[in-house]
């Protein structure tokens, strides 16, 4: 299993520019989330996703915008980048809901907007 | 408003040594508590989890401890590796579930040779 994988690793955007991350895992998870990490700062929930066709905002969700069409996949759009929307981003997925159960994170893809 | 403190910010050891990292947090309802490791440039990874009545959880060299009542986390590294050398991330769960997990700032430890 090639668990949860990010598309692309690094991108550069120029302000205004939209671009699309895609998130893909294989292990059958119900429930994948998009966050933000910040230097000095903890991961951040953008967005998140309980199943196919369903998603809901996190804690930053201003400006992006995803979609959940096949249960493996978890798109986050930027329809109008912003310098502020420099970061890391991670995707993550988990199996259900329940507390213990435990998330597993993708790589990562750094995106910088000059 | 929930919050999850760690300290310290960051820590260097020798190689060989041990240390601990702390982790305060003021989320409630509490669920568990989860300690990843965060490598450089990947994903966090988690290493343990800790329920509300559980005080002490090992997976090989790492150990994490809870005290529930003072809400504090511990994750102590035995013998450390060079490999050790990451970021360290505590992550409080709230009983909402899935879109209520707080996130620390993390503890950047390095193992110096």
């Amino acid at each position: 299993n090639a668990g949860v994988t990010q598309t692309p690793k690094f991108r550069v955007l120029k302000t205004g520019q939209s671009m699309t991350l895609l998130c893909a895992q294989d292990m059958n998870h119900e429930y994948m989330y998009w966050y933000r990490q910040d230097p000095g700062m903890g991961l951040r929930l953008i967005h998140y996703s309980v199943g196919e066709g369903t998603t809901a905002k996190g804690e930053v969700p201003d400006g992006y915008n995803v979609s959940r069409l096949k249960k493996q996949n978890f798109l986050l759009g930027l329809e109008s980048a912003a310098p502020s929307q420099t970061s890391v981003y991670f995707c993550a997925s988990m199996w259900t809901g329940r507390q213990s159960n435990e998330q597993f994170f993708g790589p990562g893809t750094r995106l910088t907007v000059l | 408003k929930n919050q999850v403190e760690q300290s310290p910010q960051s820590l260097i050891i020798l190689e060989g040594k041990n240390c601990t990292l702390q982790c305060n947090y003021t989320v409630s309802p509490f669920s568990n508590l989860r300690w990843y490791k965060q490598d450089t440039g990947r994903g966090p990874v988690s290493l343990t989890i800790m329920t509300f009545s559980e005080n002490t959880k090992s997976n090989g060299r790492y150990t994490a401890t809870l005290d529930a009542d003072t809400k504090q986390s511990s994750l102590h590294i035995t013998a450390s590796q060079l490999s050790d050398s990451a970021s360290y991330i505590c992550v409080v769960i709230t009983l909402g579930g899935y879109s209520t997990l707080t996130f620390g700032k993390g503890t950047m430890l390095l193992v110096s040779p």
